[in-house]
């Protein structure tokens, strides 16, 4: 398709639960990130891949987030035993020859 | 990635030229200037890049300095539609690099005023 698809639109979340974020990249598009935003403006990114493979994974809180890019699937990004301080929206952007970005995925721990 | 600093925020006129300046002082010289925007709550958008020379695409138009120090995005002629948060970003850019993360500043919200 030619538009980044993220599922749910919204999710909500008890403390300790486990979140799931799926996010169906550009068609032909090689590397997808994931970028989670906290407060309006601050953007903090979380990981990158090219193709299925993990290339840059320098901003993920590695004890709880995981996130995976299988061929023929959408990538997904989960956090086991969800904090009151992933509350956020979570961002999937793929990249051709510039970046475009998903609707987002709110997350709500509560 | 080389820092930017924006202005917080900015009110511009319904028609009329909107510019939003961004200083990137350190920038290197393999380093693009890119703007996106976040209209609202949604997700990020291209809206333009450039090097050195001045750009002009259907959406805005991009005015760098010969020092490469700062740079201005230009929407011509504002609409409501126009408000949103534009973030300024420079990145290095090219085949070889099409991994390289954005870094997002906080950004200049425009405020379109009817």
């Amino acid at each position: 398709g030619e538009e980044v698809a993220q599922t749910p639109k919204h999710l909500v979340r008890g403390e300790g639960q486990k979140a799931k974020l799926y996010c169906a990249p550009i068609k032909g598009h090689s590397y997808v990130f994931w970028y989670q935003q906290v407060l309006k403006n601050e953007f903090k990114f979380l990981i990158s891949f090219q193709n299925e493979n993990v290339f840059d994974e320098t901003g993920m809180p590695k004890e709880r987030f995981s996130a995976k890019c299988l061929p023929n699937s959408p990538c997904s990004l989960e956090i086991q035993a969800t904090k009151l301080e992933d509350s956020a929206v979570y961002f999937c952007a793929s990249k051709g020859a510039e970046a475009f970005f998903g609707q987002g995925t709110r997350l709500t721990v509560v | 990635d080389a820092k930017t600093t924006q202005p917080p925020s900015m009110d511009c006129a319904e028609g009329r030229a909107a510019n939003l300046p961004c200083n990137h002082s350190t920038i290197s010289g393999n380093e693009y200037v890119y703007w996106y925007r976040q209209i609202h709550s949604q997700g990020p958008q291209y809206i333009i890049h450039g090097l050195k020379n001045n750009e002009t695409n259907e959406m805005a138009s991009l005015i760098i300095t010969e020092d490469r120090k700062s740079s201005t995005l230009i929407l011509p002629h504002a609409t409501l539609r126009d408000t949103a948060v534009y973030y300024c970003i420079v990145r290095v850019a090219g085949s070889n690099f099409g991994n390289e993360k954005l870094t997002f500043g906080t950004g200049t919200r425009l405020t379109i005023i009817p």
